[in-house]
């Protein structure tokens, strides 16, 4: 079974610093979706990047890229010059397409805090 | 597009009382989503449509749970009956043909069984 683990609970970051938030997945399948998602405080669930397993360049949004070592099954977010509003919980996510049915798993997420 | 749409925001009931969520997916979308998030066991997929028909409902933690689609544009959750441990926001989320993949979720229901 798939499985998605966040090992940080919670994190902080200064004001217009950088930080990376680290996720690991296990699964056998070879193609895949990874996600991240955050949500502040207002409890909206917001896609932050996707990344599709058969691609080997890292996707970038922006402040935010991510670092994905398929071998080792990571997935990590890293986010640059970060800024009040990124004050959130943020969750990783993958995904499996079978057959025409989804099979979404979210890790735990990790409580990010960014200090003024 | 207004994105996923769910009513109640927030619900109050006693326990024993029915309970029924609704989401409105986006347009064009074929794939709805509902999930429930509590501190204890985080975000949990419940039930999944695709093309209006249950897929996946592995996740109903009992039979006090059931969900619908009757259309492409509407679903519901209903809890009969409900129970204190039931409290937790519940999300709706979904996802178009496109390939992407990514969910789109709704603002969630915060419910309170007293």
């Amino acid at each position: 079974a798939q499985t998605v683990t966040q090992s940080q609970p919670e994190m902080s970051v200064q004001e217009a610093e950088t930080v990376t938030l680290s996720c690991t997945y296990d699964t056998s399948e070879n193609n895949y979706y990874l996600f991240w998602y955050k949500q502040p405080p207002s409890r909206q669930m917001i896609l932050v990047i996707r990344q599709e397993a058969y691609k080997q360049q890292n996707a970038t949004e922006n402040r935010f890229s991510v670092n994905f070592q398929k071998a080792a099954k990571s997935f990590s977010l890293k986010i640059s010059d970060s800024q009040l509003g990124d004050t959130a919980m943020y969750f990783c996510a993958f995904m499996k397409r079978t057959s025409g049915t989804y099979k979404y798993i979210f890790g735990t997420g990790t409580r990010l805090k960014v200090l003024a | 597009d207004a994105g996923v749409i769910q009513s109640p925001r927030h619900e109050v009931t006693e326990m024993g009382q029915e309970v029924t969520l609704r989401c409105k997916p986006i347009s064009g979308h074929n794939s709805l989503f509902w999930y429930r998030q509590t501190m204890m066991r985080g975000l949990e997929l419940l039930i999944y449509f695709n093309n209006n028909v249950p897929i996946d409902d592995s996740g109903m933690p009992e039979d006090r749970f059931s969900a619908k689609m009757p259309n492409a544009s509407f679903s519901t959750l209903k809890i009969q009956p409900s129970e204190p441990r039931d409290s937790a926001v519940y999300f709706c989320a979904s996802s178009g043909p496109s390939g992407s993949y990514e969910q789109y979720f709704g603002p969630g229901t915060r419910l309170t069984v007293t």
